[in-house]
C-alpha cells in the first residue's frame, strides 16, 4: 500500500530535550516536506526537500533541522524543543515538486513540549 | 507571497444539499490548484488536482473549477452525505513554485 507514514504518532517531552521525528514514504518520490498545523494559523510549511541531499527552508524552519540522506526517509530533528513548537506535524511527500503533483501526506504526529 | 483565503470558516447543512466552498488567492500566477480534505485527527488527503488549462475536474460527486483571472477557486459537493463531514483544504503554489500554500479549511458538517 502506498503511504507516508511517520512516528511517533503522539509526544510528550520537556523544553530542550532533542527529539526526532520519523518521516517514510514507500512510493519512489523526490519530494518530500513538513508541515505544522496550529488552531487559526492553518497548515504552514517547515522545510522540504527536492532530492537526496537538497533541503530548503519553508516558512516557519526556526528551531527545526532535517537531512535527506535517502530518498525514502526525511525525518525533522528538533535540537532544543520550545514549548511553540508544540503543534501537529505532518509530513508529505509527492512525486516531484509539491506544486505539481499530488501530495501524499502522512498521519500526522501530535508533539507538546512542556 | 502567496495567500490564501477560505470562507466560511464552518458551514453546517442538511444531508442531501449541494453546498459549494469557496477558495481565493492572491497570485493568480498559478497553474494548479489542489484540494484537500482532513478528517479530525488524521492527515490530508487529496481530492482534487485542478490544472489552470482545465479549468475544472470532477471526482465522483465533487466538481472543482479554477478561475485564476479572479483569483478563486470553488469545491461543488453535490448530494451532501454525513460522511462528507470533514475540513476541506485548497492550496496554491507558492512564487518559487515549489511550496504549496495553504487556506485555513472550512469546516463542513452534513446533519443526518
Amino acid at each position: 500500500e502506498a503511504q507516508v507514514t511517520q512516528n511517533p504518532r503522539y509526544l510528550i517531552t520537556v523544553t530542550g530535550k532533542k527529539l526526532t521525528v520519523t518521516c517514510s514514504q514507500n512510493m519512489n518520490h523526490e519530494y518530500m516536506s513538513w508541515y505544522r498545523q496550529d488552531p487559526g494559523l492553518g497548515l504552514r510549511q517547515i522545510y522540504y526537500s527536492m532530492n537526496v541531499e537538497v533541503t530548503d527552508k519553508g516558512d516557519v524552519p526556526e528551531g527545526y533541522k532535517v537531512s535527506r540522506k535517502e530518498k525514502r526517509n526525511f525525518p525533522l530533528i528538533l535540537e532544543s524543543p520550545s514549548p511553540n513548537q508544540t503543534s501537529l506535524y505532518f509530513c508529505a511527500s509527492s512525486l516531484f515538486r509539491a506544486t505539481t503533483y499530488e501530495q501524499y501526506f502522512g498521519p500526522g504526529t501530535r508533539l507538546t513540549v512542556t | 507571497k502567496q495567500e490564501v483565503t477560505q470562507i466560511p470558516a464552518a458551514l453546517s447543512v442538511p444531508e442531501g444539499e449541494n453546498l459549494v466552498l469557496n477558495c481565493s488567492f492572491t497570485d493568480s500566477a498559478i497553474y494548479n490548484l489542489q484540494w484537500f480534505r482532513q478528517d479530525p485527527g488524521k492527515g490530508l488527503t487529496s481530492l482534487l488536482l485542478i490544472q489552470s488549462s482545465q479549468r475544472e475536474q470532477t471526482s465522483g460527486r465533487l466538481n472543482a473549477s479554477l478561475d485564476k483571472s479572479s483569483g478563486r477557486s470553488t469545491l461543488y459537493i453535490a448530494a451532501s452525505q454525513p460522511g462528507d463531514s470533514a475540513t476541506y483544504l485548497c492550496a496554491a503554489p507558492s512564487g518559487s513554485a515549489r511550496q504549496l500554500t495553504f487556506g485555513s479549511g472550512t469546516q463542513l458538517t452534513v446533519l443526518p
